[in-house]
């Protein structure tokens, strides 16, 4: 089975900090996802990336940024934390036409 | 701009119970995936369609998708309390590269 992995289940920082979410997939796939979810507004794109050192704008990029230095690592970076980007945070890797997206087990994250 | 909308939003029923989940999208696409959710925790796949007419069953859920009316169903059948979680559709599109686009997703409490 597919495995995506998140480094931490549930964060705090302080506004202004600089916040690193990491997301590692153990498959060799290529195009991985970076999402949001939040109450009432459901799941919204970030970034995605479809290789190594290639990445996207998605819906709602803004205060975000993204690093992709190895296929199997996606980051995904709160340059200066604020208190609107308290979220829960999903990682996906793309598993295949057939098979789907595979999602990690989501980083809650609170900025204070 | 690609739209993705479930109904209901909210959907309370009793155990023994049959009902549908819709989810209706707006622009062309022939790869549709279903979700569960439970409080908390991240996104387990459910089910992947990949051609018009295809139907999946798994247990007392069974999807399925046509891509002429745009329109996925997730039916339950005689609900059961373990089924209660929020259920998500989602369409799979190229726009620039391959992405995910989620629906709002169906909140379902199956009470005894």
């Amino acid at each position: 089975d597919v495995k995506v992995t998140q480094s931490s289940r549930y964060l705090v920082k302080r506004t202004g900090e600089k916040v690193f979410l990491e997301c590692v997939q153990d498959m060799d796939h290529e195009n991985m996802f970076w999402y949001r979810q939040d109450p009432g507004l459901g799941l919204r794109l970030i970034y995605f990336s479809y290789d190594v050192k290639m990445k996207e704008k998605g819906d709602i990029p803004e205060g975000y940024s993204v690093s992709r230095e190895k296929k199997e690592r996606f980051s995904l970076i709160l340059e200066s934390a604020s208190t609107n980007q308290t979220s829960m945070y999903l990682c996906a890797s793309q598993t295949g036409l057939v098979y789907g997206y595979t999602f990690g087990s989501g980083t809650r994250l609170t900025v204070v | 701009e690609l739209k993705v909308e479930q109904n209901p939003l909210f959907l309370s029923m009793q155990e023994g119970k049959n009902y549908t989940i819709y989810c209706n999208y707006s622009t062309t696409s022939d790869r549709l995936y279903w979700y569960r959710q439970d409080p908390g925790k991240s996104l387990e796949s459910l089910f992947v369609l990949l051609s018009n007419g295809a139907v999946k069953q798994e247990g007392r859920l069974m999807a399925s998708l046509d891509t002429k009316a745009r329109l996925s169903t997730l039916h339950i059948t005689a609900a059961v309390h373990d089924l209660s979680a929020t259920y998500f559709c989602a369409v799979d599109v190229l726009q620039g590269a391959q992405k995910l686009v989620f629906g709002q997703g169906t909140r379902l409490t199956i009470n005894p």
